[in-house]
This record gives structure tokens, sequence and C-alpha cells, in this order.
């Protein structure tokens, strides 16, 4: 069965330097999303992405992120000048209509 | 803000039980979805409900829908030590476009 593929398992980096996260989404998939979980708490939601272009963010997704769809396989999470509260795990997601839902197994980011 | 609640925040019971979890939320919904996730993994859709929908079924799992409270149950039945796992309803707003805004979820422990 096709799966999302999110690289890294695990990131650790220090305060102040950018991360990209990357995801490669179901092949036929539309719609993209991140998501973020702290500690196995809440699941926030970031962005949705659909037809090149942002269509939802949250106000987490502020200017320290960024998102890409580089080529036709991958779509990829940029944050900028990562603080310490930005360590969670974060989610890649993707669909063929806008929901369900298909997600990866995440990429835990550690901020030092 | 249509983040969702879950309650109890943690359940435990013995193989075979049943299991009810709870899902509150705040806005309007187009529908509804229940997620499973195992510890340390991603999300995993089981099953969704419309906003014109009051019950649905699959498998061992029945949804309920009340737009009138705002709420929404899943019932697992005849439940299994490998139902043990995270379960957080999703929301999508009848004004969103591409966001689903999950709750603080449940976690289910079934004791063998």
């Amino acid at each position: 069965e096709p799966e999302v593929t999110q690289t890294p398992s695990h990131q650790v980096t220090q305060m102040g330097q950018e991360v990209i996260l990357r995801c490669v989404p179901i092949s036929n998939h539309l719609y993209f999303y991140w998501y973020r979980q702290i500690l196995g708490q809440k699941v926030e939601f970031l962005v949705s992405f659909y037809n090149n272009e942002i269509s939802e963010k949250s106000e987490i997704f502020d200017d320290q992120f960024s998102v890409e769809r580089p080529d036709g396989s991958n779509f990829t999470l940029k944050i900028r000048s990562t603080k310490l509260e930005d360590s969670a795990m974060y989610f890649c997601a993707s669909s063929e209509a806008p929901t369900p839902l298909h997600f990866g197994n995440g990429t835990r980011l550690t901020v030092t | 803000s249509q983040q969702g609640e879950e309650d109890p925040q943690a359940l435990s019971i013995q193989e075979g039980e049943n299991a009810t979890m709870n899902c509150s939320y705040k806005t309007s919904i187009n529908n509804l979805q229940w997620y499973r996730q195992n510890s340390g993994r991603g999300l995993v859709h089981l099953i969704l409900i419309r906003s014109n929908e009051r019950e649905k079924h699959s498998g061992r799992l029945r949804v309920t829908l009340d737009t009138s409270k705002k709420s929404s149950s899943l019932l697992i039945t005849a439940s299994r030590a490998a139902d043990t796992a995270s379960y957080f309803c999703a929301t999508e707003s009848t004004s969103g476009t591409y966001k689903y805004i999950f709750g603080t979820g449940t976690r289910l422990k079934v004791l063998a």
C-alpha cells in the first residue's frame, strides 16, 4: 500500500539554525499538509497546500516557516532560525481528495 | 477556536469491553473524522461522518454525530489489546479551506 515517507526520522539542530524537513507524499495525491505534535500531545495544524500554493495556514505558521514543492514528488517544510519551542514531531500528510489524510510517521525535531 | 476536545483524556479497559470516547467542537463543520495514533507513529484515518449524518458504522467502530450539541462519540466494541492507541477527532470547518483541526486526543489502553 502506498505511504507517505518522511526524512529524516530524527533531526537534531542548534538554536538559530535552519532545518528542512522532507516528505514524499503518495504519488497521485493533490493536497498536502504539515502538522506538528509536541510531546505526544495535541496535533497542531500548520499549513495546507494545493495547486502549488498555500491554501490555509495557522497562526503558528509565521515568517519563520515556509513550504515548497520543489519537484513533482517532494514536499518540504523549512524552519528558519529554529527556537527551542520548535522541538516537536512534525507530520506530513497528503490526500487525493481533501480528505481523508494519509500521514507519514513524522520527523522528530530536537532543538538544543 | 475550532479545536476539538476529547474526553476522557485517558481510558483503561479490559479486553472484550467496549470503549467510548467523546469529542466536542466549537464551530459549524462539514464533516468530522476519527484518527488513531500508535505510539511514535503517524495518524491513521478510521472513519468520517458528514454533518448531515447522525451515525456511521465500520467494523467494530460506531460513530455518532450531534451537530446541535457540537459533539461526536466513537465506540469501539469488543476491544482488543491491539486497539491500545491514542484516538483523535478532526473537524473541517465550513469556513476553512483544507484545514483539519485535531482534538486533544484520548489515550486508550486495553488490558489483556
